[in-house]
């Protein structure tokens, strides 16, 4: 298995609505990430888990809440969502997050949310 | 802080080479990374260089040359399917010798027959 799985593939919600998104991986990845993508715009990122440890969080507001509940799963829970947080969400992983190697991510095919 | 510059778009012909430029600053640099994407896909790997020189890999190659801040990408014989955008992002190292990989804004490559 070389995939990444999201689910779902999209998602519309309202601003008081409280959703999650998920990511699953069967690679034995151990670190996983979530990335924003606007229209035309490179990913941005948001989170990195490595070995199922928070470890950057890219000063995300708190309506976003991230949760890795294993090493093959990446939650991010969403609530109290604005308009402006309309975007393609992608999970990805890789072996490490250390920067001996390559650890290429590898990136599922995205959640698109649109918040209303 | 980190910057990555690429065009934001190119046009080439079928069949022809192209050479997508991408220069960076960034504090840490640990590694250059090559994306392509399709509109509404998922970023795919396409070529990875932390030393200087020339990755061959099929019909793409990169290069990257660390005392420049400076890589490309080049594509030969182009297909219609290689029209998407192109991502060249650098890994930064962070604290506790972590990565962060940042992505440059794309730049979107059109083949015309």
């Amino acid at each position: 298995d070389t995939e990444v799985t999201q689910t779902p593939k999209h998602l519309v919600m309202g601003m008081t609505n409280k959703k999650s998104l998920k990511c699953e991986q069967h690679m034995g990845h151990r670190a996983m990430y979530w990335y924003k993508q606007k229209a035309k715009k490179p990913p941005e990122l948001m989170f990195v888990y490595s070995y199922e440890k928070l470890s950057i969080n890219e000063s995300v507001p708190s309506r976003f809440s991230p949760e890795c509940p294993n090493s093959s799963l990446l939650n991010l829970h969403l609530h109290a969502l604005q308009p402006e947080d309309s975007a393609l969400y992608l999970c990805a992983s890789s072996q490490g997050q250390g920067v001996t190697g390559a650890n290429v991510l590898t990136f599922g095919a995205g959640s698109r949310l649109t918040v209303l | 802080g980190q910057n990555i510059d690429q065009p934001t778009e190119m046009t080439a012909t079928e069949g022809a080479i192209v050479q997508i430029n991408c220069t960076y600053q960034t504090s840490g640099f640990n590694g250059l990374f090559w994306y392509q994407q399709h509109a509404g896909e998922a970023p795919t790997f396409l070529s990875y260089n932390v030393l200087d020189g020339l990755e061959e890999k099929g019909r793409f190659s990169s290069f990257l040359s660390r005392s420049k801040g400076y890589s490309y990408l080049l594509l030969k014989e182009l297909q219609m399917k290689d029209s998407a955008s192109y991502l060249c992002a650098v890994r930064d190292r962070g604290s506790s010798n972590t990565g962060k990989l940042i992505f440059g804004q794309g730049t979107t490559l059109q083949v015309k027959p």
